[in-house]
């Protein structure tokens, strides 16, 4: 089955700073990738997604790159924000296998001040 | 729209004992997933059902078992609980995944403790 590696656990970054997260998946028929955002007690909440389709997709400060070839796709946080502290997990997905998602072991992102 | 909810936020039980727990979906979204989240082993799929039928199934136990119902509410029941199952358990809509993956919502959670 899927296999979803995701680097590094933890992040600690600079106000104002660019953090980046990275996520490989194995199964190349994987062909949707969402990243979700959680913060302590909460579900997840879906900040961006990217389809095979697309290598690159931006919204606002946030921006998710996709190298369908080395089957990896990463998440680009720019002008980091205290409030973007929380733990950000990678998935990954593909058509026929309706709507399981494959988790990485998630990122713990810390912005200091 | 309301987003999805989950029932009860945080439940305590004890080894042996069984347990369901409820979501309701995003209106108008048919399918609901269900997910374990432990500090071990992250977010592992449990069961996926679309249309009162289970769609998908992890690989958990048969302990684990869930149902939906007409109006796409879910449930999903644990029975003879084991202490690895302290867990937060969520629950996850979306529209449909017939013609590829749906964006899935996920509720609050569950927060399960068995002592």
């Amino acid at each position: 089955g899927e296999n979803v590696e995701q680097h590094p656990s933890t992040l600690s970054v600079q106000e104002g700073d660019s953090a980046v997260i990275k996520c490989t998946y194995s199964d190349s028929a994987s062909n949707y990738f969402p990243w979700y955002k959680q913060e302590l007690g909460k579900g997840p909440q879906l900040i961006i997604d990217i389809r095979s389709n697309v290598g690159e997709k931006k919204d606002q400060r946030i921006a998710v790159t996709l190298n369908k070839t080395a089957k990896h796709f990463s998440l680009h946080i720019t002008e980091t924000q205290p409030e973007d502290s929380a733990v950000y997990l990678c998935a990954a997905s593909k058509t026929g296998g309706g709507n399981k998602l494959t988790f990485g072991t998630g990122t713990q992102l810390k912005v200091e001040l | 729209k309301a987003g999805v909810t989950q029932t009860p936020r945080y439940l305590i039980k004890t080894r042996g004992q069984q347990v369901t727990l409820s979501c309701s979906p995003i209106s108008g979204h048919r399918s609901v997933s269900w997910y374990q989240q432990t500090p071990g082993q992250g977010l592992q799929f449990l069961f996926e059902y679309f249309s009162e039928t289970q769609r998908n199934k992890g690989n958990f136990p048969g302990r684990f078992s869930g149902r939906q119902f007409s109006n796409s509410r879910s449930e999903m029941n644990v029975s003879t609980l084991e202490l690895g199952d302290s867990a937060l358990y969520l629950c996850a809509s979306s529209l449909e995944g017939l013609a590829g993956v749906d964006t899935q919502y996920f509720g609050p959670g569950t927060r399960l403790t068995v002592l």
